[in-house]
This record gives structure tokens, C-alpha cells and sequence, in this order.
């Protein structure tokens, strides 16, 4: 079966520190990969999406980047962050077929000082 | 585009209470449509989905038919717990690079 991992589970950050989020995918080949941020109270922003290494499609531009150096890993970064980097970080993986639900990860709660 | 639109929260219900969370979309061709669930702390998990219309999904006692004919994907228990507390997305997918377009959410409060 398929698994979804996310690390690390929280984070405490100072303003101006780098980021390093990442997310691996088991059980599955050639999926397509997102990253989503969830501010306090709101819903989901699709940020990016890979669907094979090294494709990656920002949604929304900003002060992160992600990369897809694998098959099956996502890495979420950042050169600096900022106080509204804040937020909770979801990983999801699709099939490659259309139609398909997505499958998310356990999520990484950011707290930027 | 497309787009998913739910209504706002928070719904607060008594135990065994009647539940209904509205979703309406747009979106073109023929989409598929998703529930999910995040409880406190959680990712996502899909609730239920259905991918055509006049299908209806259900899980755990929730159920939500794909009406075409009025663009809606309603969500329904007959009878809700403490333990359905959690925020519900409403969402779709009609194909290309399948991206699933989200509603905002709507989060459920049940007390007993």
C-alpha cells in the first residue's frame, strides 16, 4: 500500500532562517506531487506541483521553491523566511490516471519568530 | 476556471443532530468530486468522492450526491458525533494535470 511522509512534524523558525521541508512517497511510481499551505483558520493554497523530477509548476509566487530531486521525494525551501511563512504544510500525491483523489501527508506545523 | 464554493463555518450542532454542509462548483467537461476530513492537527483524508453524475459516495454514515443538473455535491449525516468534529473540504477534479480545486472549508463543532 501507499505511505506519505512528512518531516519534521513542527518547526520554530526565526525570521531570515532558511527552510528545508520534505516528503517522500512509498508504494507508488511517477506520481504527481503538491505542496499546499493551510494559514490558522483558512483553507488550502496550492503553492506547487511536480508530475516527474525535476517539473516543477508554482502556483503562486513568493519566497519559496520546491524541487523534486526523486522519483518520490518533494522538498519545500526557502532562503529566507518570513512571518507569514507561518502555517501548516501539506504533501499530497496523485496517480497518474485522471480522476484520481489525492492522498495527503501528516503536514508540518511552521511557526516563524 | 474551475472553482469549488462551500458554506462558511462554523457549524455548531447537538449530538445526533441532522448535518448538511452545501458545495456547489464550476468547472468544465465532467469532474470528479471529492469530501475530505482534517481532523485537529491532521493532513487530508477523503471522506468520500464520486466521479459521475447521479452517483452518490458514502462513508462512515456521510453521503453526498453529484447533482448536474444544479452543480451541488451536498454533504449529510443523519445523525452526527462528537468525534465528526473536524473541518470538511469540499473538492474537484476535472482532469489535465489533475489538480484538485478545494473549497475553503467548513469546520464542524458537535457537543453532546
Amino acid at each position: 500500500s501507499q505511505t506519505i511522509h512528512q518531516w519534521p512534524a513542527t518547526l520554530v523558525q526565526p525570521v531570515g532562517s532558511p527552510l528545508s521541508l520534505e516528503c517522500t512517497v512509498e508504494g507508488t511510481s511517477n506520481p504527481n506531487l503538491y505542496w499546499y499551505r493551510q494559514a490558522a483558520g483558512r483553507g488550502l493554497q496550492l503553492l506547487f506541483y511536480s508530475v516527474g523530477i525535476g517539473q516543477i509548476s508554482s502556483e503562486v509566487p513568493q519566497n519559496l521553491s520546491a524541487s523534486r530531486p526523486q522519483d518520490r521525494q518533494f522538498i519545500l525551501s526557502s532562503k529566507k523566511l518570513l512571518l507569514s511563512d507561518s502555517g501548516f504544510y501539506l504533501c499530497a500525491w496523485q496517480g497518474d490516471s485522471s480522476y484520481n483523489e489525492q492522498f495527503f501527508g501528516p503536514g508540518t506545523r511552521l511557526t516563524v519568530l | 476556471g474551475d472553482s469549488v464554493t462551500q458554506m462558511e463555518g462554523p457549524v455548531t450542532l447537538s449530538e445526533e443532530a441532522f448535518l448538511t454542509i452545501n458545495c456547489t462548483y464550476t468547472a468544465t467537461g465532467y469532474p470528479s468530486l471529492f469530501w475530505y476530513v482534517q481532523y485537529p492537527g491532521e493532513g487530508l483524508q477523503l471522506l468520500l468522492k464520486a466521479t459521475k453524475a447521479d452517483d452518490k459516495g458514502s462513508n462512515k454514515g456521510f453521503e453526498a450526491t453529484y447533482r448536474k443538473e444544479t452543480t451541488s455535491f451536498h454533504l449529510e449525516k443523519g445523525s452526527v458525533q462528537v468525534s465528526d468534529s473536524a473541518v470538511y473540504f469540499c473538492a474537484l477534479d476535472s482532469g489535465g494535470y489533475q489538480k484538485v480545486t478545494f473549497g475553503t472549508g467548513t469546520k464542524l463543532q458537535v457537543i453532546p
